[in-house]
């Protein structure tokens, strides 16, 4: 059983450097969700796909981060010009979505980024 | 403003004993809600969930309360073991309702420590 699986699990880069995070859902996960989690947080919402649609964005999802699915598998999650505030885990989930069902997010093990 | 809440960062009990977790919300637009673990350097897993139309829900050891009229939720984790230390995150959605939409909405966390 193949689980969600993000690469890489670390990061280190300088501040004013770009990066970019993959995400892999599980296979028949129509749903990708991108969340953030600080030390001592519980994780914060960014961003989410329904197949190759990006559905809603957060407040936090500032013009420096952009995230694509381009087709309606895996994902990217782009920051650019990093700052230190940007050190966090990210953390990718999906779902399948069923109608009239809550939708039920399975998490990968995240990538740990460290702005220095 | 936080929409979720857990009252209680940390919780001690013995092995073999309940542990009870607790959550609050505000949005009464969230009609599902879900528990997660979460060991450090790992992504949440998930536990349970519970839909707005249920007031219970049981999995094994653990079952979930929901208490709408007061926007209160627990998990019980009976009986605890040593490898349930973790630390656990509430989260809410909506499931149809535009306003709260799919993202989920988590709480601060309350780590758990099982002695043996």
């Amino acid at each position: 059983d193949t689980g969600v699986s993000q690469d890489p699990r670390h990061k280190i880069t300088k501040r004013g450097q770009n990066v970019t995070f993959r995400c892999d859902p599980i296979s028949e996960h129509n749903r990708l969700y991108w969340y953030r989690q600080t030390l001592g947080q519980g994780p914060e919402f960014l961003t989410y796909f329904q197949n190759e649609a990006q559905l809603e964005k957060s407040r936090l999802l500032s013009d420096r981060f952009s995230a694509e699915r381009p087709k309606g598998s895996f994902s990217t999650l782009e920051i650019q010009r990093t700052e230190q505030g940007d050190s966090a885990m990210y953390l990718c989930a999906s779902s399948l979505a069923r109608t009239g069902v809550g939708d039920t997010q399975y998490f990968g093990p995240g990538t740990r980024l460290t702005v220095l | 403003d936080q929409q979720v809440k857990q009252n209680s960062p940390s919780l001690s009990v013995q092995e073999g004993r309940i542990s009870i977790l607790n959550c609050d919300y505000t949005n009464s637009m969230f009609d599902y809600f879900l528990w997660y673990k979460k060991y450090p350097a790992e992504g949440p897993t998930f536990l349970i969930s519970i839909s707005s139309i249920k007031d219970k829900n049981e999995d094994g050891r653990f079952t979930v309360f929901l208490n709408k009229s007061a926007k209160h939720l627990s998990l019980h984790i009976v009986p605890s073991q040593p490898g349930d230390s973790a630390v656990y995150f509430c989260a809410a959605s909506g499931t149809v309702i535009k306003a709260a939409g799919n993202k989920l909405t988590f709480g601060g966390g309350t780590r758990v420590l099982v002695k043996p």
